[in-house]
């Protein structure tokens, strides 16, 4: 089975709009942690957010916000407010227990749309 | 501080060729991990190491690819002989941590993107 499974290989946004990227996840582990990371065109792998299994809220980082469904093990990125420099690659990934191996998803394709 | 640092940024080779990828990782982070990103397959774990041991290699193709890690700041992924399916953009990542409460993310470098004519 997929660790983490991201169901949406393209999505389209009006600028200024906000945007949920879909991410779903499967462990056992009772305790791990999800990530967030862009792809921008230029192809380097950056870091937006993070969210633990044991945190009490969603996380949040400036425009991103993460909607944390435990029990749907889900873990969808909001992204508001929208800008044409968002356009890329959005991959979900997962670190499960003490291990340090991350699992990542298939990427959702973002294009923000003038 | 400096990120994670590949080198080099760009390789075009002939088939048949050894190519070598270098990584630096983060100081201090004691896991070090090799990607492969093509359209076709996405983004492909090759194989980690943690304290410079590797962990999990099962996800290298075959055995032309070997890779190493002769210490905390250094490691090579090595294709010998190459190959044009060998195309592909090479992500090296570390990452500190391993509790499960660790919030610590995996640092990408720029990636090495390779052609195999």
């Amino acid at each position: 089975a997929q660790k983490i499974t991201q169901t949406q290989p393209g999505m389209f946004v009006q600028e200024k709009e906000a945007v949920t990227l879909d991410c779903t996840y499967d462990t056992s582990d009772p305790s791990y942690g999800l990530f967030w990371y862009k792809q921008p065109s230029s192809g380097e792998m950056i870091f937006l957010i993070y969210q633990g299994s044991y945190d009490q809220q969603n996380a949040t980082e400036g425009r991103y916000s993460l909607n944390f469904q435990k029990a749907r093990k889900s873990a969808n990125l909001v992204i508001s407010a929208s800008q044409l420099g968002d356009s890329a690659m959005y991959f979900c990934a997962m670190r499960e227990g003490g291990g340090n191996q991350f699992y990542f998803g298939t990427g959702t394709s973002l294009t923000v749309i003038p | 501080d400096a990120g994670v640092i590949q080198s080099p940024r760009h390789e075009v080779t002939e088939m048949g060729q050894e190519v070598t990828l270098r990584c630096k990782p983060i100081s201090g982070h004691n896991s070090l991990f090799w990607y492969r990103q093509t359209m076709m397959r996405g983004l492909e774990l090759l194989i980690y190491f943690n304290n410079n041991v590797p962990i999990d290699d099962s996800g290298m193709p075959e055995d032309r690819f070997s890779a190493k890690m002769p210490n905390a700041s250094f490691s090579t992924l090595k294709i010998q002989p190459s190959e044009p399916r060998d195309s592909a953009v090479y992500f090296c990542a570390s990452s500190s941590g391993g509790s499960p409460f660790s919030n610590q993310p995996q640092h990408f470098g720029d990636g090495t993107r390779l052609s195999i004519l």
